[in-house]
């Protein structure tokens, strides 16, 4: 089935560090791709999605670009800040039946000051 | 807008005890999932509803776990008996429509089994 790997955390960096957390995927389709964000005592919501292949999902200064030929889904700020301490999940939609959504198992992100 | 509504936060239980945990959506949406998210791990899937019909309940562990959206509103998973393995924490999902679009997640409910 669908599957979606991250690279491991936790990751900790300074303030206005250049952030990347991998993420690469296998699917037999052509799945949409997804950041999810959980900040501490909250819930997940979205931070950026793309649909097809070459679209840029971009929010709150994180980018990250679908690329078929790699199958990777790369998350991107250039500048961190505090405020975005939090775990990460990249997903897919399940190219099969319901086109559930499938997960990584997180990137926990701690930035000091 | 009011987004999705989970009840109760906490729960601790003693193995081989039931529990049941209760989701109310957002207003309009007609997908509803429920997730089950272990410490260090992503959320898994364990059931869709489209409306108050199953869409997808291929990881739903059936010998145990249980869940209904009567009326297409609300819905409650249950677990029973519980196993130790079951601490976890599980979250409630909507979206307007089934498919690739975003799904809005609930603050989770977090069950320890003793």
């Amino acid at each position: 089935g669908d599957s979606v790997t991250q690279m491991e955390g936790p990751v900790t960096l300074s303030e206005e560090a250049f952030l990347t957390i991998n993420c690469t995927y296998t699917a037999t389709g052509y799945p949409s791709l997804f950041w999810y964000v959980q900040y501490p005592g909250e819930g997940l919501q979205l931070l950026l999605k793309a649909t097809k292949a070459d679209d840029k999902g971009s929010n709150k200064g994180f980018e990250a670009t679908y690329r078929k030929e790699t199958t990777s889904f790369h998350l991107e700020k250039g500048s961190v800040q505090v405020s975005d301490s939090a775990v990460y999940f990249c997903a897919l939609s399940d190219t099969q039946g319901a086109q559930k959504l499938v997960f990584g198992q997180g990137t926990r992100l701690t930035i000091n000051p | 807008e009011a987004g999705v509504a989970q009840s109760p936060r906490y729960k601790i239980i003693e193995k081989r005890q039931s529990v049941a945990f209760w989701c109310n959506p957002i207003s309009g949406h007609a997908t509803l999932y429920w997730y089950q998210q272990i410490l260090g791990q992503g959320p898994k899937l364990l059931i869709q509803f489209q409306n108050n019909g199953v869409v997808d309940d291929s990881q739903l562990p059936k010998d145990r776990f249980s869940a209904e959206r009567l009326k297409g509103v609300d819905s409650t998973l249950k677990i029973q008996p519980a196993k130790l393995e079951d601490s976890a924490v599980y979250l409630c999902a909507s979206s307007y429509t089934g498919g690739p679009g975003e799904q809005f997640f609930g603050p989770g409910t977090r069950l320890t089994v003793l």
